[in-house]
């Protein structure tokens, strides 16, 4: 049962333009969520994160936004960077467990 | 200072052989989490540790799977009698006592296990 979703597996963008990763959950217990970057052979790394309280959080080029209702949060990079090229996992908390229960991941591509 | 460190970084194991994984984690840090990635899939939580409570194991897949952190540090996860499908990325994964700052946890560089 996959309770956080990332339904594409890739997307690509031009460099400069707004890269949109999108991210499903279906168990309303989830109050904190997450967005990482990993690298090829590399351990993901910490993006920028957003409580269930909130609806939008903004780190410099990052901002996630979260819709509670739709169960929908989504990751904007605007302007995209060709470093930005890697796979992005959205991830999700409970008050209750102490994991965090990861989506598929997204294969971000920017190109020139 | 230093990240989450892990070995060894590659492993190749004959199917029915014991492997054992190893995680340094980033001092100061009382949670451990041990994760698995196996190929086109999220990453799945196999085990937490938090101090000195006992462990949440509810993610490991079989009784061949078992860790252990000594002294509140380092961990250790082993796998017994190894089957194909084991084969994955295992991620080590510390961070500060979930709740006190954040839920953020920070991940080693990972252990690739192939099973032969």
């Amino acid at each position: 049962d996959q309770q956080v979703k990332q339904n594409s597996p890739s997307l690509s963008v031009q460099e400069g333009r707004i890269s949109i990763l999108n991210c499903d959950y279906t168990n309303s217990m989830f109050d904190y969520f997450l967005w990482y970057k990993k690298y090829p052979a590399e351990g993901p790394t910490f993006l920028i994160s957003i409580s269930s309280i909130k609806d939008k959080n903004e780190d410099g080029r990052f901002t996630v936004f979260l819709n509670k209702s739709a169960k929908h949060l989504s990751l904007h990079i605007v302007p995209s960077q060709p470093g930005d090229s890697a796979v992005y996992f959205c991830a999700a908390h409970t008050g209750t467990a102490s994991k965090l229960t990861f989506g598929t991941g997204t294969r971000l591509q920017v190109t020139l | 200072g230093a990240g989450v460190s892990q070995s060894p970084s590659n492993k190749v194991t004959e199917k029915g052989k014991d492997v054992e994984l190893r995680c340094d984690p980033i001092s100061g840090h009382t949670a451990l989490y041990w994760y698995r990635q196996s190929l086109g899939q999220g990453l799945e939580f196999l085990i937490y540790f938090q101090g000195n409570s006992a462990p949440d194991k509810s993610g490991l897949p079989s009784d061949r799977f078992s860790a252990e952190r000594t002294g509140g540090s380092v961990s250790t996860l082993t796998i017994q009698r190894t089957q194909q499908e084991d084969s994955a990325v295992y991620l080590c994964a510390s961070s500060l006592e979930p709740g006190i700052s954040s839920y953020e946890q920070y991940f080693g560089p990972g252990t690739r296990l192939t099973v032969t």
